[in-house]
């Protein structure tokens, strides 16, 4: 299965805290993409990274990428009651023309 | 960034029925694809609906159970036939645009099988 892991599963923080949540993969990409799903509804996109950069930033969202090791994190800083969601990374595989989604992290940011 | 309405947002089915769920996108985009979420799980794709030619499945599935149509560059559908309790999911419609590496999805349709 090309599907990643992610971890933690869940993460419960209070508010103004930093969260960071982790996703490792299994080939190799053009580029990784995190998305946010609120209470199962549609995904929405946060941030891309290519895979020849290794750090991006968009407001509050950090994202890393480490090729050698096939993993990515993203960091939210100062978090709100309202980034309460689930957070998925997907890659985007060399040769694929699809996105392959990780297992997901619930966030609960606690006010 | 591409805007994606599906319908219907969700239904209740009877088992043996089928629902044909549908996908409009707001510009012309290359690639256009549905997922699947099952409860409290991640996104699987199903399948990439081409225009003008056969949807390519994803292992695990196949036409005669999701048949999917794309007539056009902006709009798609899926059926989910034959339901049984097991096809209870959101499923996702996504878009990609020419040129494009991000990815843009539906705002999902919620399937509960009775």
């Amino acid at each position: 299965s090309q599907q990643g892991e992610e971890d933690p599963q869940a993460l419960s923080i209070q508010e103004g805290e930093n969260a960071t949540m982790n996703c490792s993969y299994k080939t190799s990409i053009n580029n990784l993409q995190w998305y946010r799903q609120n209470s199962g509804r549609g995904l929405v996109h946060l941030i891309l990274i290519r895979s020849n950069e290794r750090e991006k930033h968009s407001g509050r969202l950090r994202v890393t990428l480490d090729t050698s090791k096939k993993s990515s994190s993203l960091l939210i800083t100062a978090s709100r009651a309202a980034d309460t969601a689930s957070y998925f990374c997907a890659t985007d595989g060399t040769g694929a023309n699809n996105l392959f989604f990780g297992t997901g992290t619930r966030l609960t940011v606690i006010p | 960034s591409a805007v994606i309405s599906q319908k219907p947002s969700r239904d209740i089915c009877q088992r043996g029925t089928s629902l044909t769920i549908q996908c409009q996108v707001d510009s012309q985009v290359t690639m256009m694809f549905w997922y699947r979420q099952q409860p409290g799980q991640s996104l699987t794709l199903i399948a990439t609906a081409n225009q003008g030619s056969e949807a390519t499945y994803e292992s695990g599935f196949v036409i005669d159970k999701f048949p999917i149509s794309r007539p056009n560059l902006t709009f798609s559908t899926l059926t989910v036939s034959n339901m049984s309790p097991e096809d209870s999911s959101i499923y996702l419609c996504s878009v990609r645009g020419y040129y494009q590496e991000t990815q843009y999805f539906g705002p999902g349709t919620r399937l509960l099988v009775l």
